[in-house]
């Protein structure tokens, strides 16, 4: 089956840029999203077709995907990024949506 | 703004069926997919599947032989049915919306989630 394989945690600090990495094979071949979740809340989308940026999420959220690596970026992390972030992406190999393994972003 | 609401019981006996249901409102169902998807501490995000408005269905390969996602877009709601229910099927249920570009073969981003419900299965 296909895998989204993500860094368990990455330290920041407030102001600093945080980069988290998605790995899959081929993963550029496919269209990644991005999903934000906070503690006891469900996921929000913050990038979606491995670039584009939803109404309403700040410009300091961007994405990029290239070989078998996406990377969201966030710029100037703010404490209010804290969260568990997920990336996402079709499978049409195993027919299924694939979702990685969390990343916890933690603003020192 | 489109709301999602997850509905059913919060606990199931072991082989039984689960049935949820999601109430969708401050938008039309019309040309979208509506999606169940669960989340457990041990196995993260999965996607169980999808129902297209039209009532076109998709599931994920290793739930399908107990999977039947449904839509009644007169009241606004879809939902899950999950037959021979056993503890790893304990999780959190969202339902959500998803959508994808003009064309595409399946929808590529979950834009609008519900709270979530979490299901305990026990005896």
């Amino acid at each position: 089956s296909y895998e989204l394989n993500q860094p368990p945690s990455v330290p920041v600090s407030p102001g600093q840029r945080a980069r988290i990495t998605c790995s899959g094979d081929k993963l550029r071949e496919k269209f990644v999203s991005w999903y934000q979740q906070r503690p006891g809340q469900s996921p929000v989308v913050v990038i979606y077709q491995d670039t584009e940026r939803p109404s309403g999420i700040p410009e300091r959220f961007s994405g990029s995907n290239s070989g078998n690596t996406a990377t969201l970026t966030i710029s100037g992390t703010q404490a209010v990024d804290e969260a568990d972030y997920y990336c996402q992406a079709w499978d049409s190999g195993s027919g299924s949506y694939v979702f990685g393994t969390g990343t916890k972003v933690t603003v020192l | 703004q489109v709301q999602l609401q997850e509905s059913g019981p919060g606990l199931v006996k072991p082989s039984e069926t689960l049935s949820l249901t999601c109430t969708v409102s401050g938008d039309s169902m019309t040309n979208y997919y509506w999606t169940w998807i669960r989340q457990t501490p041990g196995k993260g995000l999965q996607w169980i599947g999808y129902v297209y408005s039209t009532g076109a269905t998709r599931y994920n390969p290793s739930l399908m032989s107990r999977v039947v996602i449904s839509v009644d877009t007169s009241k606004n709601q879809f939902s899950l049915r999950l037959t021979s229910i056993i503890p790893a099927d304990t999780a959190v249920y969202f339902c959500a919306r998803a959508w994808g570009l003009e064309g595409a073969t399946v929808p590529n981003v979950f834009d609008n989630w519900g709270q979530g419900t979490l299901v305990t299965v026990s005896s």
